[in-house]
């Protein structure tokens, strides 16, 4: 079935750096991915879309200078957390469409605590 | 916002069938159901979704209302492996994309 990495799964990063997460589609192409949150004892919340080649967009709230999305290829796109700060401490998790059917697949998620 | 309502938290005794319900009484007609589970400090995983008729694979089935306002997934047979939460998701047309945006899910808890 279809794939998706994360990378890395961990992250402990200084308060001011930034720090870049990786999501790769490993058997399939996906054209949309999705790039999602998640604060201890909630559930996600979708931060921005990327579509290969074109502009995230970015939902309501989300600070789009802040967490930058680059989708370079059909297979990989990444997300830059900038200027890190405790408060970004959270669980970040990544999806992709399948180019055939409905489906979408969730990467392993990566825990990012900023100190 | 999620279009999806689901009770915070289910207890099932093992081997016996878990039934989640989810209200989505605001779909609009060609936006499909979907569930996923979350175990704890992982990915979302799939499990079934579905438009109008009831569905089923090798992890569950999906019975949705004739009126499509509420569905409930069906796992026949739990394990412990299967205490997670579980999320209903009314996939939504935004912006020119099909996201899914999660709600709160349901906690399911399976005893031995």
């Amino acid at each position: 079935g279809a794939v998706v990495s994360q990378h890395p799964s961990r992250v402990i990063c200084k308060s001011g750096t930034s720090v870049k997460i990786e999501c790769r589609s490993l058997d399939f192409q996906a054209t949309t991915m999705f790039w999602y949150r998640q604060f201890p004892k909630q559930s996600l919340m979708l931060m921005a879309t990327s579509n290969e080649g074109s502009k995230a967009t970015y939902e309501q709230g989300v600070e789009k200078d802040k967490f930058l999305i680059n989708h370079a290829s059909l297979t990989l796109s990444t997300l830059t957390v900038t200027s890190a700060h405790p408060e970004d401490s959270s669980f970040y998790i990544c999806s992709a469409t399948q180019p055939i059917g409905d489906g979408y697949t969730f990467g392993s998620g990566t825990r990012l605590t900023v100190v | 916002d999620a279009k999806t309502t689901q009770p915070p938290s289910m207890d099932c005794a093992e081997g016996r069938a878990a039934n989640l319900p989810c209200n989505h009484s605001t779909i609009s007609g060609n936006e499909y159901v979907y569930w996923y589970r979350q175990i704890h400090s992982q990915g979302p995983q799939y499990i079934i979704h579905g438009l109008k008729n009831n569905e089923t694979n090798e992890m569950a089935s999906l019975i949705i209302t004739e009126d499509r306002k509420s569905s409930t997934l069906i796992l026949p047979h739990a394990t412990l492996r299967d205490t997670a939460v579980y999320y209903c998701i009314v996939r939504v047309p935004i912006q020119g994309a099909q996201k899914l945006v999660f709600g709160q899910g349901t906690r399911l808890t399976i005893n031995p």
